[in-house]
This record gives C-alpha cells, structure tokens and sequence, in this order.
C-alpha cells in the first residue's frame, strides 16, 4: 500500500540552529500539504501545494519557516533559526486533488528545540 | 488557530461499549471529515461527509451531520481496545482558503 514517507522521525536541535524537514508524498498525488501539531491539538496547516506551487501559506511564519516543491514531487520544509516554540510534531500529507478529497498522511517528524 | 470544538475532550469506556464523540463548528462547509491518530503517529483518515449529507456509514463507524446546529457526531460501536486513539473532526470550508480546519480531538481510551 503507498505511503507518505517523511524523515528524520525525531530531531533533536538548539534554538538557534536550522533545521529541514522532508516529505515524499503518494505517487501521482498533485496536492501536498505541512501541518504542524503542537502536543495535545489537532494539525495546523502550515502550507498547501499544487504540484510545484504554492497554494496557501498564509498560516507559514515567513521570516523563519520555508518551504518547496520544486519538481512537484517531493518537498522540503525549513526553520532558520529554529526557536523553542518551534517544538512540535510536523506532519506531511498529500491528496489526489485539493476539492473533496481525503488526505494521506506520513508518521510525522517529532521536532525538540533545545 | 482551529476552528470550533470537539467534544469530550477526553473519553474512557468498556471494551465493546459504544462511543460517541461530537464536533461543533462556525462556517459553512463543503464536508466533513474524521481521522484517527494513534499515540505519536500520523492521522488516518476514517470517513468524510458532505454538506447535503445527514448520515454515513463505514464498518463500526457512524457519523451523521447536522448543518442546521453547525455539528457532527461520531459513533463507534462494539468498541475495542485497538480504537484507543485521538479522533478528530475536519472541516473544508465551502470557498476561499479550501485546506482542513482541524479541532483539538477527542482522546478515547478502550479498557479491555
């Protein structure tokens, strides 16, 4: 059965410090999306994309969190500097469309900033 | 920040009892959908229903919407020690930004 594949699992980091994230979504699977989930909430999404675009990141702290796409596939999300707030599960999913469709998620990344 | 409100936010019951989560929320929606998520894990979609829908089905699963009261509820049956998980309701909002609006989920446990 396809999954969404992310890595590392956990990561561990000072405050201060860059960090990356990586997602490799469902094959075929046009929409992707970041979330993140603080300890005991539901997911917030951080970024959604349309193949290679970015579609909404409206939620997405843009003076330290980046994300890409840039082949359509994969995608990679990064803090610089990571602060520790940052601390949370950050989860990747993708969809077959952006309308109506269920999501796919990965096991997530547990990220603790120290 | 999430929109509207799971509730209980915490639930304890009996292998083969029935459990019953509810979720609220405050736009119009195109549906709604629930996952699971196991303790540390990603989330699990179980069943997604649309706005002109009242109630669906899936295995043990029950979940019915009312659009009226801006509300949902979830319904699983015969419960079993392997349901122990989150559940969360999602909602997709009929225009502008169209990604899932997640509550804060509810957090069942099954004693055997």
């Amino acid at each position: 059965e396809a999954e969404v594949a992310q890595s590392p699992r956990y990561k561990i980091t000072e405050k201060s410090q860059a960090v990356a994230f990586w997602c490799d979504p469902i094959s075929g699977h046009a929409t992707l999306y970041w979330y993140r989930q603080i300890l005991g909430q539901g997911p917030e999404l951080l970024v959604q994309f349309q193949d290679e675009s970015v579609v909404d990141d409206s939620q997405l702290p843009k003076d330290r969190f980046s994300a890409e796409r840039l082949k359509g596939v994969d995608s990679t999300l990064k803090i610089q500097p990571a602060e520790l707030g940052d601390s949370a599960m950050y989860l990747c999913a993708s969809s077959s469309g952006a309308l109506e469709y269920e999501q796919y998620f990965g096991p997530g990344t547990r990220l603790t900033v120290t | 920040s999430q929109q509207g409100e799971e509730d209980p936010q915490a639930l304890s019951i009996q292998e083969g009892e029935n459990a019953t989560m509810n979720c609220s929320y405050k736009t119009s929606i195109n549906n709604l959908q629930w996952y699971r998520q196991n303790s540390g894990r990603g989330l699990v979609h179980l069943i997604l229903i649309r706005s002109n829908e009242r109630e669906k089905h899936s295995g043990r699963l029950r979940v019915t919407l009312d659009t009226s009261k801006k509300s949902s509820s979830l319904l699983i049956t015969a419960s079993r020690a392997a349901d122990t998980a989150s559940y969360f309701c999602a909602r997709q909002k009929v225009t502008g930004r169209r990604a899932l609006t997640f509550g804060s989920g509810t957090r069942l446990q099954v004693q055997p």
